[in-house]
């Protein structure tokens, strides 16, 4: 099945920096690879997703770029704010299966510092 | 729209008791996912329904655990009986039809926290 790994597992940051979290994934065939933030003792809420058809998706501060060939996707968050710290979950879906069977990563805790 | 309703929020019981989960996912949607989280780690999919039927299971511990959905609607989840590393955040999810196109969303509930003694 696929694995998904992301990187780091925390990250610190001053308000106004830019913040970067990455994933990898090992099955070739995944075609969908979303962004979840999940504040604390909240339900996960998807952020911005991305189509293997697409290498790159941005809204507003936040970006996703896509490698299907080195296969991993990166978060970009810039200009952060107090307000987006939280955990950060990357997942892909996998070879065969519709939309929603998604394998998450492990997830990156984000800490705004003001 | 209301969201996904999930109960109990919480739950602490001993060892080898049984325990389940209630879910109501939002109005409409034919997909529903039973999620297990760890403290510390990303939800990993336990089962998966497309209205009352199973589309996938392979991770779900099939002997202690069990899940339904009847009428395609409501889902229950049930573990029977627990043990510590049951010990996790159990979050129920849904979105409006698998496979269409530009319509990849999960919503999640706000989970059911287990704690097993």
């Amino acid at each position: 099945g696929e694995n998904v790994e992301q990187h780091p597992s925390t990250l610190s940051v001053q308000e106004g920096d830019s913040a970067v979290i990455k994933c990898t994934y090992s099955d070739s065939a995944s075609n969908y690879f979303p962004w979840y933030k999940q504040e604390l003792g909240k339900r996960p809420q998807l952020i911005i997703d991305i189509r293997s058809n697409v290498g790159e998706k941005k809204d507003q501060r936040i970006a996703v770029t896509l490698n299907k060939t080195a296969k991993h996707f990166s978060l970009h968050i810039t200009e952060t704010q107090p307000e987006d710290s939280a955990v950060y979950f990357c997942a892909a879906s996998e070879r065969g299966t519709s939309y929603g069977k998604l394998t998450f990563g492990q997830g990156t805790i984000l800490t705004v510092h003001p | 729209e209301a969201g996904v309703a999930q109960s109990p929020r919480y739950k602490i019981i001993e060892k080898r008791q049984s325990v389940a989960f209630w879910c109501n996912p939002i109005s409409g949607h034919a997909t529903l996912y039973w999620y297990q989280q760890i403290l510390g780690q990303g939800p990993k999919l336990l089962i998966q329904f497309q209205n009352n039927g199973v589309v996938d299971d392979s991770q779900l511990p099939k002997d202690r655990f069990s899940a339904e959905r009847l009428k395609g609607v409501d889902s229950t989840l049930k573990i029977q009986p627990a043990k510590l590393e049951d010990s996790a955040v159990y979050l129920c999810a849904s979105s409006p039809r698998s496979g269409t196109p530009n319509t990849g969303e999960l919503f999640f509930g706000e989970g059911s926290r287990l704690t097993v003694l």
